[in-house]
């Protein structure tokens, strides 16, 4: 079945960009379905913060829209997540998941990103 | 594009029913029998409860159903284990330009 692995530094300076991984197993990417990052502050609910189709499709959340750049490798089986600019309220436990349709399943387990200086 | 509505906490001791309601607007909820439903255990990752309104993915059990009515959805939790007490999580389609809106979340405590 499809499994999903978040990676990528835990701490980030204000102000800096925050650049998390997920890696896929028991599915190829470029097979199809959407690619997707969610994000939940500790303490807090879910934000969406944005999708790639395999083909390279991207739908970002019109609030974060301007600092996200989602992004597909392929021949890694991975994609990736950049966020610029970020601020304590960027603080959160970042889930990469995949979407067949209008749903996640399954999710990654997650990695805490902090952003302190 | 505001966060779905959801009651902060439900509860319902063991063997009875509890149901979370999941508020939004014609334009997601309403507009779209696209709603999921997410339950989240401390800790853990959430995991796919209910999607398209009413159906379960495979594993869920059919004590989970889900519903929807006008801009509201709801998740019922029928004959409730220990195991069901964590946050519920719902979710839209809200239109191309913001696929994915989130609810507030509800706590579901077992007594």
């Amino acid at each position: 079945q499809v499994q999903l692995q978040e990676s990528g530094p835990g701490l980030v300076k204000p102000s800096e960009t925050l650049s998390l991984t997920c890696a896929v197993s028991g599915y190829s990417i470029s097979s199809g379905y959407y690619w997707g990052w969610i994000r939940q502050p500790p303490g807090k609910g879910l934000e969406w913060i944005g999708s790639i189709y395999h083909s390279g499709s991207t739908y970002y959340n019109p609030s974060l829209k301007s600092r996200v750049t989602i992004s597909v490798d392929t021949s890694k089986n991975q994609f990736s997540l950049k966020l610029s600019s970020v601020t304590a309220a960027d603080t959160a436990v970042y889930y990469c998941a995949t979407s067949e349709g209008h749903w996640f399943d399954p999710w990654g387990q997650g990695t805490l990103v902090t952003v302190s200086s | 594009q505001s966060a779905l509505t959801q009651p902060p906490s439900a509860s319902g001791s063991p063997g009875q029913s509890v149901t979370i309601s999941c508020t939004g607007t014609s334009s997601d909820v309403g507009g779209y029998n696209y709603v999921s439903w997410y339950q989240q255990h401390p800790g853990k990752a959430p995991k796919l409860m209910i999607y398209e309104v009413s159906k379960r993915p495979s594993g869920v059990p059919d004590r989970f159903s889900g519903s929807k009515s006008g801009n509201t959805a709801s998740l019922t939790v029928s004959g409730l284990q220990a195991e069901d007490e964590a946050d519920y999580y719902c979710s839209s389609y809200a239109g191309s330009n913001n696929p994915f809106v989130f609810g507030t979340g509800t706590k579901v405590t077992v007594l």
